[in-house]
């Protein structure tokens, strides 16, 4: 089975200011796939950024990039020029290569202030 | 495109009563999700179906549990009868295909509370 932890349950930024949050993963699996979900107090769960195992470049969406290191098993998420707007729960994500069943990491809370 | 429709958006009822949970996937989605989510266990996957014909539901946590999907376009989540533990926030989600890596669209869930 596989497990996602996420180190940090709480981080603080300030607006403009950059800020990383951790992520690792344990599994047996060769090929899959990473997310990084934001849950804002909306409740709803909006997708921020996917990595595919198998590509070595590491996804960037805008201000959110990852730093994907397999071999660690390892997917940090940094959120650059933190906005108001990225207050939420951040939670990191893993999806095996077949079927697309998401096991989720227990989050981690972020607060950007202006 | 509307996005994933889940009703109710609170749910309080009493312990013993029978719960039922409703949502509308995304037009032409064919896999169909439901998650719960906890404080203390975070977010559980409970039940996934695809093309409407339940694939795993390892993650129902009892036969109090039951979930249908009778048609592609509406699922149900029913808990009878419901205790004060099965209070959390439940998701519906879908995504376009069965297809590893798809991205999945989430619901604004349901708070469900029981007292």
């Amino acid at each position: 089975a596989q497990t996602v932890t996420q180190s940090q349950p709480e981080m603080s930024v300030q607006e403009a200011e950059t800020v990383t949050l951790s992520c690792t993963y344990d599994t047996s699996e060769n090929n899959y796939y990473l997310f990084w979900y934001k849950q804002p107090p909306s409740r709803q769960m909006i997708l921020v950024i996917r990595q595919e195992a198998y590509k070595q470049q590491n996804a960037t969406e805008n201000r959110f990039s990852v730093n994907f290191q397999k071999a660690a098993k390892s997917f940090s998420l940094k959120i650059s020029d933190s906005q108001l707007g990225d207050t939420a729960m951040y939670f990191c994500a893993f999806m095996k290569d077949a079927g697309n069943k998401l096991t989720f990491g227990g989050g981690t809370r972020v607060l950007v202030k202006p | 495109d509307a996005g994933v429709i889940q009703s109710p958006r609170h749910e309080v009822t009493e312990m013993g009563q029978e719960v039922t949970l409703r949502c509308k996937p995304i037009s032409g989605h064919n896999s169909l999700f439901w998650y719960r989510q906890t404080m203390m266990r975070g977010l559980e996957l409970l039940i996934y179906f695809n093309n409407n014909v339940p694939i795993d539901d390892s993650g129902m946590p009892e036969d109090r549990f039951s979930a249908k999907m009778p048609n592609a376009s509406f699922s149900t989540l029913k808990i009878q009868p419901s205790e004060p533990r099965d209070s959390a926030v439940y998701f519906c989600a879908s995504s376009p295909s069965r297809r590893a890596g798809e991205k999945l669209f989430f619901g604004s869930g349901t708070q469900l509370s029981v007292l």
